[in-house]
């Protein structure tokens, strides 16, 4: 059972272009959100995170939108460039188990064309 | 870049036979974790410790051990290598393991079962 969906599966955009990627998860209680940017070869990296308590946080080019009564939180690159190609990860996890575990979508490619 | 070292980086090893990964960390941090890379699925959670002899079982544990006898050294051992087991692990560490706490990732493992 995948709690946390991930869409789409991969994403062509042009420089310049907004990229969106989606997710949606199913359990209430998680209440931490953070997407992981990956390049090949390497690690996921903490890109940016959120908590319900708000709606969008932006940090730089990277924002956050999150939809409590939804349960749904999407990931907007504005001006992508072709240093963004990568893999992104959303995620999720609890408050109350308070070991730092989270649950990974399944991942999006995405490819920023010159 | 956190001070996180997996060993090995790359493995090819024959069905049946024991495997062990390494994760050593130089930045103390109380919790560590394994993951599993496989297309389609995302990260999922394998097993994770919460302090030096302290573990416990992620969302697939089945045909997996770990240890952790220091608090800077993890080790995942597959008991009897499958098939189904290639793949690339990723081990992470965090500070206080609760929320809104970046995990930081080790640059994986790639294994292959033969």
């Amino acid at each position: 059972q995948q709690q946390v969906k991930q869409s789409p599966q991969s994403l062509i955009v042009q420089k310049g272009g907004i990229s969106i990627i989606n997710c949606a998860y199913e359990n209430t209680a998680f209440d931490y959100f953070p997407w992981y940017q990956q390049f090949p070869g390497k690690g996921p990296a903490l890109l940016i995170a959120i908590r319900p308590d708000v709606s969008e946080k932006k940090e730089g080019r990277f924002t956050i939108s999150f939809n409590k009564s939804a349960k749904q939180f999407s990931l907007h690159i504005m001006d992508s460039q072709p240093g963004d190609s990568a893999t992104y990860f959303c995620a999720a996890s609890k408050d109350s188990s308070n070991t730092g575990k989270l649950i990974f979508g399944q991942g999006t490619t995405l490819q920023v064309k010159p | 870049d956190a001070g996180i070292t997996q060993s090995p980086r790359h493995k090819v090893t024959e069905t049946g036979t024991p495997v062990t990964l390494r994760c050593h960390q130089t930045e103390n941090h109380r919790y560590m974790y394994w993951y599993r890379q496989d297309p389609g699925h995302g990260l999922r959670l394998i097993h994770y410790s919460y302090g030096v002899k302290d573990t416990d079982k992620g969302e697939v544990s089945d045909g997996y051990s770990v240890s952790r006898s220091k608090t800077e050294d993890f080790l995942l051992t597959l008991e009897s290598a499958t098939s189904s087991q290639t793949s690339v692990y990723f081990c992470a560490i965090s500070e206080l393991g609760g929320p809104n706490t970046e995990a930081f990732f080790g640059q994986g493992t790639r294994l292959t079962v033969v």
